[in-house]
């Protein structure tokens, strides 16, 4: 199956600092997805990016499909961006996601 | 809209004990559903496809028998755990899409199974 390597898995930032988080995928996907996890378990869903640029207030993300990779961007750190941050995709047989195992972001004010 | 629905949130049980947990979709008809375990400080794992009418398919090493998943109807999958033990113990979390690939998947908020 597909594999989903996420980098780094931990990143402690000042308040008000830029971050990317790296996702590289090992096969073609029909689906990408970022989400946040925050401390009660819920996974909030940042993104739908099987490829192309998006962009939601402070967060942004890329997907180059052709060189497996997907970057997710978040501007002006606040603390509560603090929490794990997971890139999962599924490919072409809709046969699940497959998550990565995330990066841990810690905004400190 | 594509509200997912998990109940119950958090479930206490003595071992031995069977627990279901049920996934819903609110607003749109799921063709297929999926369920995911997470572990302490660790990432999702999925554990097995849920199709409406149909056998579930399960990922290799979960146990089937042990892991009943029922799909009766468009908007609703249910997992069992049967017979519990505290290794079972766990965060369950669904997910839907109004197709088969090429759309999102939309989880519900999961569920926090503790077995003593």
């Amino acid at each position: 199956g597909i594999q989903v390597e996420q980098s780094p898995p931990d990143l402690i930032l000042q308040e008000g600092a830029n971050s990317t988080l790296r996702c590289n995928f090992s096969d073609s996907v029909n689906n990408l997805q970022w989400f946040h996890q925050n401390p009660w378990g819920q996974l909030i869903n940042l993104f739908y990016i099987p490829s192309g640029t998006k962009q939601n207030g402070r967060l942004s993300a890329t997907t180059v499909a052709t060189e497996r990779y997907s970057l997710l961007y978040i501007s002006s750190s606040q603390t509560t961006d603090s929490g794990v941050y997971f890139c999962a995709a599924e490919g072409g047989g809709a046969d699940g996601l497959t998550f990565g195992k995330g990066t841990h972001l810690i905004i400190q004010p | 809209g594509a509200v997912v629905s998990q109940h119950p949130s958090w479930v206490i049980c003595k071992s031995g004990t069977s627990v279901k947990i049920e996934c819903r979709s609110l607003d749109f008809q799921a063709t297929t559903m999926f369920w995911y375990r997470q572990f302490p400080k660790q990432s999702l794992m999925l554990m097995a496809t849920s199709n409406e009418g149909s056998k579930a398919t399960y990922e290799q090493g979960v146990e089937k028998d042990k892991f009943l998943i029922n799909h009766a109807s468009l908007t609703l999958s249910t997992l069992t755990v049967t017979s519990a033990h505290p290794e079972d113990s766990s965060f369950y979390i669904c997910s839907a899409s109004v197709r088969s690939g090429n759309q999102p998947q939309h989880f519900g908020d999961g569920t926090r199974l503790s077995i003593l």
